[in-house]
């Protein structure tokens, strides 16, 4: 079955520095992968999507992905933080054949030091 | 952009008491879920439909029920209300069935059951 792993319950950066979000996924084929932001009282936003090619995918907000089949993983990154993105962060997997839905991991809350 | 309004933000309801939440998509999108968020649950499937007056079960869905008469709106109903959930409730659309198509989100409810 398949399955989303996003290893870091909470963390916290200083605003300015680099931030590496951990998402490790479980599926037997190539899968199509999304990130998605919540902020506060809101619902989820799309951050960026991957279903093949270029392994790095750029996103909205200054944010990117890279996939690594070897490791069946999916990290989002951005080089410096600013104080409006903390928020909670989703990784999500799709399959083919499940009719729409998708796995959502259960997500990483990010915090920013002024 | 896609546009999915749930009808209340916030509600308070009684124990035992039929609950109906509402969701309207306005992109002729195909399906549509519904999902609740618990604090280190992450979010977890109630009901999805792809069709009007198609649905299936998610992880969930003991205690709801969902109605599906037109494309655009997707309704959650609580048949009678418990304390257990009280949670914040999200709706969700995607264009097709196929995994790879995001899924668009309302800002959701938040349901106290009192």
């Amino acid at each position: 079955a398949q399955s989303v792993t996003q290893p870091d319950i909470h963390i916290t950066v200083s605003e300015g520095a680099s931030l590496e979000l951990r998402c490790n996924y479980s599926y037997g084929a190539t899968p199509y992968l999304f990130w998605y932001v919540q902020s506060p009282g809101q619902g989820l936003q799309l951050l960026l999507k991957y279903f093949s090619g270029d392994t790095l995918v750029q996103g909205i907000k200054g944010f990117e992905a890279e996939f690594k089949r070897s490791q069946s993983s999916f990290n989002l990154r951005k080089p410096s933080v600013h104080w409006s993105d903390a928020a909670e962060y989703f990784c999500a997997v799709g399959a083919h054949n499940q009719g729409g839905k998708l796995i959502f991991g259960q997500g990483t809350e990010l915090s920013v030091k002024p | 952009d896609v546009k999915v309004t749930q009808s209340s933000r916030y509600l308070v309801k009684r124990t035992g008491e039929k609950v109906f939440l509402e969701c309207v998509q306005d992109m002729d999108h195909e399906n549509m879920f519904w999902y609740r968020q618990d604090p280190g649950l992450g979010l977890r499937l109630i009901y999805f439909s792809y069709d009007v007056k198609m649905k299936e079960k998610g992880d969930i869905p003991e205690g709801y029920s969902v109605s599906r008469e037109k494309k655009e709106r997707f309704s959650l109903i609580l048949e009678s209300a418990s304390t257990n959930q009280t949670s914040m409730y999200l709706c969700a659309s995607s264009f097709r069935t196929e995994g790879n198509q995001p899924q668009h989100f309302g800002d959701g409810t938040r349901l106290s059951i009192l």
